[in-house]
């Protein structure tokens, strides 16, 4: 593994279905985040984790949960899915240890349609 | 609210020069992004400015006015690969990042 992959690439989903997207890193990032990217807006954060153990809440966390056990995986998961959550989901991750600034690395991405 | 505003579409010619820019009302400033995202992929580190000024990396600068809430990303000898999004992040009082939705730049030949 090399910087960050998600899982699947895409999904097609039954409104009212589970779904756990999968990221994983191997950059040893302290900080992982999940967006999700619609056409005509900017990324927005629903996520986020400073470090293992802990998790924060972003612009649009309903209808999203996430976990952060260890440093390398941070899934999201979508416990009852709706139409409106169809869209292309982002992880990153960065490294806030000290540096002037913690450039966000992300990986390619999951496109999910709710139907 | 917290605002970023980019154009939301560029053309430019191969060779030329373009100057994309953004403004940006946000609850506290803590420096500003600019990424590249290419069609279908996922948007790359391009630049970084915490103080006014110019920023220069190659064919890319980033130019940043805090007191005007304004930054411009500037690339030269534009080629066909750099086709693609820009996206203007500011980080926050609370050091999240807010997106704009992004400038797609189209190079014609």
């Amino acid at each position: 593994i090399a910087g960050i992959t998600q899982a699947p690439t895409s999904q097609i989903l039954a409104a009212g279905r589970r779904m756990t997207l999968r990221c994983t890193q191997d950059m040893r990032h302290n900080a992982m985040y999940w967006y999700r990217q619609d056409l005509g807006l900017g990324l927005r954060l629903i996520h986020y984790s400073n470090t293992a153990g802990t998790t924060g809440k972003g612009e649009v966390p309903d209808g999203y949960s996430v976990s952060r056990a260890n440093t390398d995986d941070f899934p999201l998961t979508l416990a009852s899915a709706v139409p409106s959550q169809t869209s292309v989901y982002f992880c990153a991750s960065s490294d806030d240890s000290g540096n002037s600034y913690n450039e966000q690395f992300f990986g390619p991405g999951t496109r999910l349609t709710v139907l | 609210g917290q605002n970023i505003d980019q154009p939301t579409e560029m053309t430019a010619t191969e060779g030329a020069i373009v100057q994309i820019n953004c403004t940006y009302q946000t609850s506290g400033f803590n420096g500003l992004f600019w990424y590249q995202q290419h069609a279908g992929e996922a948007p790359t580190f391009l630049s970084y400015n915490v103080l006014d000024g110019l920023e220069e990396k190659g064919r890319f600068s980033s130019f940043l006015s805090r007191s005007k809430g304004y930054s411009y990303l500037l690339l030269k000898e534009l080629q066909m690969k750099d086709s693609a999004s820009y996206l203007c992040a500011v980080w926050d009082s609370n050091y999240q990042l807010i997106w704009g939705a992004g400038t797609k730049l189209i190079i014609k030949p």
